[in-house]
């Protein structure tokens, strides 16, 4: 099986621009995707195949990739934010993994 | 509209085994895999493995294998997991997922709290 490595813990203030790095092996050659959990809920889908946002998704959230690394963006931070993200990708056989998890806090 | 719904919360008690339902609905039951990912309390997201409910095949995370069976019945669109020999570390919450082949997990089931004491 793969890994997939995020920060512990990403602090912002409102209206900045919060960054959530994901890095892994695998990341070069399979589609990342990003949810975000808030406590005592289920995990919500925020981006998909990288940089694909679902409809519903705010605008602020954006994702990119370079190599072995894909970075989850949002562009003027709200409190609303504030919750666990995971990133998540699969190797060729569909066997998938997720990353540590990342706790946004909006200062 | 999409739906997965799961059973209730379970308490078992150390070495015993538990079956976690999750039935699905508003959507064509075989055209999406059913992934079953856990959280244990303060910790991330573990994934458990899939089964395809078309043709029943399944895929289990190294972590899980001899102990997890996932299952389905289609004639009720209803997918299960089930763990055996249960510790106190598989309490968790346990999702159910959807996903189209190999993409994102697009809709995901509300939890099912299992506590494992004795």
């Amino acid at each position: 099986s793969f890994e997939l490595t995020q920060p512990p813990s990403v602090s912002v203030s409102p209206g900045q621009t919060a960054t959530i790095t994901c890095s892994g092996d695998a990341l070069a050659n399979q589609y990342a995707y990003w949810y975000h959990q808030k406590p005592g809920r289920a995990p919500v889908l925020v981006i998909y195949k990288d940089s694909e946002r679902p409809s519903g998704i705010p605008e602020r959230f954006s994702g990119s990739s370079s190599g072995t690394t894909v970075t989850l963006t949002i562009s003027g931070v709200q409190a609303e934010d504030e919750a666990d993200y995971y990133c998540q990708s699969a190797d060729i056989s569909n066997t998938w993994v997720f990353g540590g998890g990342t706790k946004l806090t909006v200062l | 509209q999409v739906h997965l719904v799961q059973s209730g919360a379970e308490l078992k008690k150390p070495g015993a085994s538990v079956k976690v339902s999750c039935k699905t609905s508003g959507y064509t039951f075989n055209d999406y895999y059913i992934h079953w990912v856990r959280q244990a309390p303060g910790h991330g997201l573990v994934w458990m493995g899939w089964i395809n409910p078309k043709y029943g095949g399944t895929v289990y995370a190294p972590k899980f294998q001899g102990r997890v069976t996932m299952t389905r019945d289609t004639s009720i669109t209803t997918v299960y997991m089930h763990l055996s020999g249960l510790r106190s570390d598989d309490t968790a919450v346990y999702f159910c997922a959807r996903s189209y082949g190999s993409n994102e997990f697009d809709y995901w089931g509300q939890g099912t709290l299992v506590t494992v004491s004795s």
